[in-house]
């Protein structure tokens, strides 16, 4: 099973952009990397999800090198309200099935005014 | 379209005792999987239900059990309560077919066993 490294925290200001980088050296071929956001007392929330190279959505970006050994969650700009718990999952998604997806200890991050 | 729901919210239990927590996916959804979050443990896989069979399972005892119904509801079973087994108790759902990475968690059913 694929097991992923975050840090445990991070601090950032409003404004800034935040890099958080998971690492996951025994990733497979058939498995995704996925990031979700927690808030407290409340469940997971997709944020994004890729393959290989580089994904774009409205919220954030996600880099994965050739290797596929590691991704970094780029938020851009980030405001108090996404201080929260960030997950990064590796597992096989084929079928939807959430079979071997491990939700790690999470980075918190802090945004600071 | 309406979320994922859980219920109840939040539950008292003592040790010995069993309780089911209920899970209904968004409508059109076939998978649903339940997660326990603890402050130690984090967040862990229990099961994943997809058109009424258990199709994945997480590494916990027997005494953790689920159903899915024919229209796609879930329920989890805790027989025989520990003190371990306090967690928020998370439900997700997907449409279970194809390569889809979004999971739908619902808010938690938090479990305290005294």
């Amino acid at each position: 099973l694929a097991k992923t490294t975050q840090p445990i925290s991070m601090d950032s200001y409003e404004g800034q952009e935040v890099n958080i980088t998971c690492s996951h050296n025994n990733i497979a071929t058939n498995d995704y990397i996925t990031w979700y956001q927690q808030f407290p007392s409340q469940g997971p929330r997709f944020i994004i999800q890729g393959y290989k190279t580089k994904v774009t959505n409205e919220v954030a970006s996600l880099f994965i090198p050739a290797d596929r050994k590691s991704s970094t969650l780029s938020l851009p700009r980030v405001s108090l309200s996404d201080t929260a718990v960030y997950y990064c999952l590796v597992g096989e998604n084929y079928g939807g099935a959430t079979n071997k997806l491990i939700f790690g200890t999470g980075t918190l991050l802090a945004v600071q005014p | 379209k309406a979320g994922v729901t859980q219920t109840p919210r939040y539950l008292i239990k003592t040790r010995g005792q069993q309780v089911t927590l209920s899970c209904s996916p968004i409508s059109g959804h076939r998978s649903v999987s339940w997660y326990q979050q603890t402050p130690g443990q984090g967040l862990q896989f229990l099961f994943e239900y997809f058109s009424e069979t258990q199709r994945n399972k997480g590494n916990f005892p027997g005494r953790f059990s689920g159903r899915q119904f024919s229209n796609s509801r879930s329920e989890m079973n805790v027989s025989t309560l520990e003190l371990g087994d306090s967690a928020l108790y998370l439900c997700a759902s997907s449409s279970g077919q194809g390569v889809t990475g979004e999971l739908f968690f619902g808010e938690g059913s938090r479990l305290t066993v005294l």
